[in-house]
C-alpha cells in the first residue's frame, strides 16, 4: 500500500508570493492533518480535515489555509509568504477522526522563503 | 495548555546498549500517547501508540510505558543498533480527534 505522498519535496519562494502544497493520503484514510516543523518551534499543528470539513485549527494566521477534496487529497495554501514561513511542512493521514488511529506521515515539503 | 518535554535532548551510546528515552506531559488527562521516529530530512514514522487505559505497548525491541497519573512515558530500546540512530518524538492527544502536542525530541546516535 502506498504511503502518504507530498508534493513538491522542495520549494523556493520569495517574500510576498503564495504557495500551494499537496498531500495524497494512504488509500482508505479519510483524515488529513498538517504540521509545520522548524528548528525553533518544533512540530506545530496547522489544521485537520475529515470528510472535506476542517475539524481542528491551530494557532496560525489566516494566511494559512487548507482544503480537502472528495477523494481525501488535501492542499495547503500560504499567501503573502514571510521569511518565517520557511519550514518543513508535514502532512499526516489516519483512517478516521480520533479513535486511537495512528498517524502516518509523508516525507514533507521543504519550503524556503527568500 | 499541554506541554510535552523530552529528556535528554541528545544521547550517544555504543551499539548493543539498552536505553531509555523519557517523555513528560503537564496535563494527565490525555486520550493517548504516541512515539515516533524521524530520520534526517524525512517525515515521522509511528512506532507505538498507547491508549490512556493501557500501561504499555511493545513492538520488537521497543517497549513504551505510560503512567498517566505522573504524566510520564518511557521508550525502552533493547540491544540498540546503528540503524536506530534518529530523532525520537513523543506526542499526546488530549481528547479523541484533537491535535497532537509534540515534544522537542531526543536525538539518538548509536555508535558501531
Amino acid at each position: 500500500k502506498a504511503g502518504v505522498t507530498q508534493t513538491p519535496r522542495y520549494l523556493i519562494k520569495t517574500r510576498g508570493q503564495q504557495v500551494t502544497l499537496s498531500c495524497s493520503p494512504i488509500s482508505g484514510h479519510r483524515s488529513v492533518s498538517w504540521y509545520q516543523q522548524t528548528p525553533g518551534q518544533g512540530l506545530q499543528f496547522l489544521f485537520e480535515y475529515f470528510s472535506e470539513t476542517q475539524r481542528n485549527k491551530g494557532n496560525f494566521p489566516g494566511r494559512f489555509s487548507g482544503r480537502q477534496f472528495s477523494n481525501s487529497r488535501s492542499e495547503m495554501n500560504v499567501s503573502t509568504l514571510e521569511l518565517g514561513d520557511s519550514a518543513l511542512y508535514l502532512c499526516a493521514s489516519s483512517v478516521g477522526h480520533g479513535g486511537n488511529s495512528p498517524l502516518h506521515f509523508g516525507n514533507g515539503t521543504r519550503l524556503t522563503v527568500t | 495548555k499541554q506541554e510535552v518535554t523530552q529528556i535528554p535532548a541528545a544521547l550517544s551510546v555504543p551499539e548493543g546498549e539498552n536505553l531509555v528515552l523519557n517523555c513528560s506531559f503537564t496535563d494527565s488527562a490525555i486520550y493517548n500517547l504516541q512515539w515516533f521516529r524521524q530520520d534526517p530530512g524525512k517525515g515521522l514514522t509511528s512506532l507505538l501508540l498507547i491508549q490512556s487505559s493501557q500501561r504499555e505497548q511493545t513492538s520488537g525491541r521497543l517497549n513504551a510505558s505510560l503512567d498517566k497519573s505522573s504524566g510520564r512515558s518511557t521508550l525502552y530500546i533493547a540491544a540498540s543498533q546503528p540503524g536506530d540512530s534518529a530523532t525520537y518524538l513523543c506526542a499526546v492527544e488530549e481528547t479523541s480527534g484533537s491535535r497532537l502536542t509534540f515534544g522537542e525530541g531526543t536525538q539518538l546516535t548509536v555508535n558501531p
